[in-house]
């Protein structure tokens, strides 16, 4: 069974700051992996979507890196800002084409 | 950017009403969309899984005449509480992608107080 872990549960780091957030599964027969972001009371952002033979995505100060034989995936963010401070999901697309999800890391941004 | 969107944002209504639940994906096709519950400060919880065209395929324990789901066409699902009571509360949200190589977008939720 699918089982996917976030660490840190949560961050609280300095405006300006690079971060790295990390997520694991324990089954690498995936589809792809995608992060989000859960604003408070809100519904989900998609961040990035990496395919399962993909090594990496970008976009913006958003970096999202796959090791799929380890069972890894980080999301870089550099230079936070307190516009950045959310909870932060990802989640694996596995066999049963559903998305299985970690349970978040998050974040605050210190201005 | 792809963008799903879910009406009403907020609903409050009495015991035994039903209310009905909107997710409309405004720029892919939605070949298949997904609802789910969330309650506070816990991940999300799957409830439904449904397919343009087909009857929707519930996960265990969620109660299929309960919970409604139609997905008649590629751009819109709807999910009615059906019979609301106190214990429906909850954060709901949508969900919606074309193929599993594409990303699954979300609504913004719909927040369900029963009274």
């Amino acid at each position: 069974k699918q089982e996917v872990t976030q660490i840190p549960a949560a961050l609280s780091v300095p405006e300006g700051e690079n971060l790295v957030l990390n997520c694991s599964f324990t089954d690498s027969a995936i589809y792809n992996l995608q992060w989000f972001r859960q604003d408070p009371g809100k519904g989900l952002t998609s961040l990035l979507l990496i395919q399962s033979s993909q090594r990496e995505q970008t976009s913006g100060r958003l970096n999202a890196s796959l090791d799929k034989s380890s069972g890894r995936s980080t999301l870089y963010i550099a230079a936070s800002q307190p516009g950045d401070s959310a909870t932060y999901l990802c989640a694996v697309l596995g066999s049963n084409y559903q998305l299985i999800w970690g349970a978040g890391t998050k974040l605050i941004i210190k201005p | 950017g792809a963008v799903v969107s879910q009406h009403p944002s907020w609903v409050i209504c009495k015991s035994g009403t039903s209310v009905k639940i909107e997710c409309r994906s405004l720029d892919f096709q939605a070949t298949t969309m997904f609802w789910y519950r969330q309650f506070p400060k816990q991940s999300l919880m799957l409830m439904a899984t449904s397919n343009e065209g087909s009857k929707a395929t519930y996960e265990q324990g969620v109660e299929k005449d309960k919970f409604l789901i139609n997905h008649a066409s590629l751009t819109l699902s709807t999910l009615t509480v059906t019979s609301a009571h106190p214990e429906d509360s909850s954060f709901y949200i949508c969900s919606a992608r074309d193929t599993i190589n594409q990303p699954q977008h979300f609504g913004d939720g719909t927040r369900l107080s029963i009274l």
